[in-house]
């Protein structure tokens, strides 16, 4: 069975400092899709990344950038000099390969940047 | 990137009705799936809207409490049916190009039944 574990519940921040967002997987496939998902107070999720299991270079996509790692089953997310419009819930999700398998969601974590 | 179109976009309904949802995709996709979002929560997929047969449906969720159409590749219903005050929460209604690819969503319904 395929599961998704975001550890933070909520997180909260003082503008400019920078997050990491964990996100932990388990799945059986040997290929298999990570994403990362925004959503604001606004409610619409926003895709930020999309990752496939056989390439782990990381990413960067101006402040944001994506650590994957295989031997740790993980998928963090850190958000440099943070800002307020930063402030949303951050949904990370797993998907295997096979046709009409959909996503599985982690919980979700609320981060929250202060002025 | 897909762009999706849901509405309504929120609803309040008197318990015992039933609301239908549109959901129109500005392409063709292979994959169309409807979720449930209870506040604060995750999403929970509902069923994932086959194109010209029946919709597949997860474990807690039936076809008829929850009826879904999908007649073609850009457009899915779904019903809320005989609603209660349980159902309240915001559906979303997602699309995906095919298994490697991301999935895009919707702007959510925000149901409210009283």
């Amino acid at each position: 069975a395929q599961k998704v574990t975001q550890a933070q519940t909520e997180i909260s921040v003082v503008e400019k400092e920078d997050v990491t967002l964990d996100c932990v997987y388990e799945t059986r496939d040997t290929t298999y899709y990570l994403f990362w998902y925004k959503q604001p107070p606004s409610g619409e999720l926003v895709f930020l990344i999309r990752r496939n299991s056989f390439d782990e270079q990381n990413e960067i996509s101006g402040r944001y950038s994506w650590n994957f790692q295989k031997s740790t089953s993980s998928f963090n997310f850190t958000i440099t000099a943070s800002q307020v419009v930063d402030s949303a819930v951050y949904f990370c999700a797993l998907s295997g390969d096979n046709y009409g398998q959909n996503f599985v969601f982690g919980p979700g974590t609320r981060l929250s940047v202060l002025p | 990137s897909a762009v999706i179109s849901q509405k309504p976009s929120r609803d309040i309904c008197q318990r015992g009705t039933s609301l239908t949802i549109q959901c129109q995709v500005d392409s063709q996709v292979t994959m169309m799936f409807w979720y449930r979002q209870q506040p604060g929560q995750s999403l929970t997929l509902i069923a994932t809207a086959n194109q010209g047969s029946e919709a597949t449906y997860e474990s807690g969720f039936v076809i008829d409490k929850f009826p879904i159409s999908r007649p073609n590749l850009t457009f899915s219903t779904l019903t809320v049916s005989n609603m209660s005050p349980e159902d309240s929460s915001i559906y979303l209604c997602s699309a995906r190009a095919n298994v490697y690819t991301e999935a895009f969503f919707g702007q959510g319904t925000r149901l409210t039944v009283v």
